[in-house]
């Protein structure tokens, strides 16, 4: 399955809303996606997973929705620490993949 | 709290053969079913499932790699291993070795990662 994420780019300021998208070539089945946010020279970091479900120590202020081939992970009120990379990744069927990226950026 | 840490070397020749192993602290792999795995991250760009292995040696790779990846377990050392065999620049990205979430899920998210380790293929 190959994911498609959009914007590649996301230019925002401190406050406002972010809104990514990840797009599955195929069904995804039960939900089975996941978003991480990466920092650079950081490993990815674990945000969301089966689509919805925030990980331990997820700020509230992101959350994740969608099925089938559309996913959002929204970002309600951006902080500083949230500009960074985001991937989403199904793993609903093999191989496991991963979408291109979104940057958001101030 | 599981921990997970790359080593390895950091330069490998054309055609040679790229070896990275990950030390898990904080959890046994034997003592758990979970499936450990491999992702890499060419420079500047996005993520690639390489593979996984479970406690008992099972296996699954990703096609994309046309049979030149294979990963073992030492639970004795509590390490698992990665070969990546007849590498080419196109080979060098960052290694990261990752824990699959669900226990005897092998198709998972990955709630725990190494740091990461780069590896450079040239001559």
């Amino acid at each position: 399955i190959v994911l498609t994420q959009s914007p590649g780019t996301l230019s925002l300021s401190p406050g406002e809303r972010a809104t990514l998208s990840c797009r599955a070539s195929r069904h995804v089945s039960t939900t089975y996606l996941a978003w991480y946010q990466q920092k650079p020279g950081q490993a990815p970091r674990l945000l969301i997973y089966d689509a919805s479900s925030r990980a331990i120590g997820t700020p509230d202020r992101f959350s994740g929705s969608g099925s089938g081939t559309d996913f959002t992970l929204t970002i309600s009120r951006l902080e500083p620490e949230d500009f960074a990379m985001y991937y989403c990744q199904q793993y609903g069927s093999s191989p496991l993949t991963f979408g291109g990226g979104t940057k958001v950026e101030i | 709290q599981v921990q997970l840490r790359e080593s390895g070397p950091g330069l490998v020749r054309p055609s040679q053969t790229l070896s990275l192993t990950c030390s898990v602290s904080g959890d046994s792999i034997s003592g758990a079913s979970y499936y450990w795995n491999w992702i890499r991250q060419h420079p500047g760009k996005g993520l690639e499932w390489l593979g996984y292995i479970n406690y008992s040696g099972t296996t699954y790779y990703n096609p994309s790699l046309q049979g030149r990846v294979f990963i073992s377990v030492d639970t004795s050392k509590n390490q698992f291993s990665l070969k990546l065999f007849s590498v080419t620049a196109a080979d060098t990205a960052v290694f990261f070795c990752a824990r699959g979430a669900t226990e005897r899920r092998p198709h998972t998210w990955f709630d725990s990662w190494g740091p990461g380790t780069l590896v450079t293929v040239s001559s």
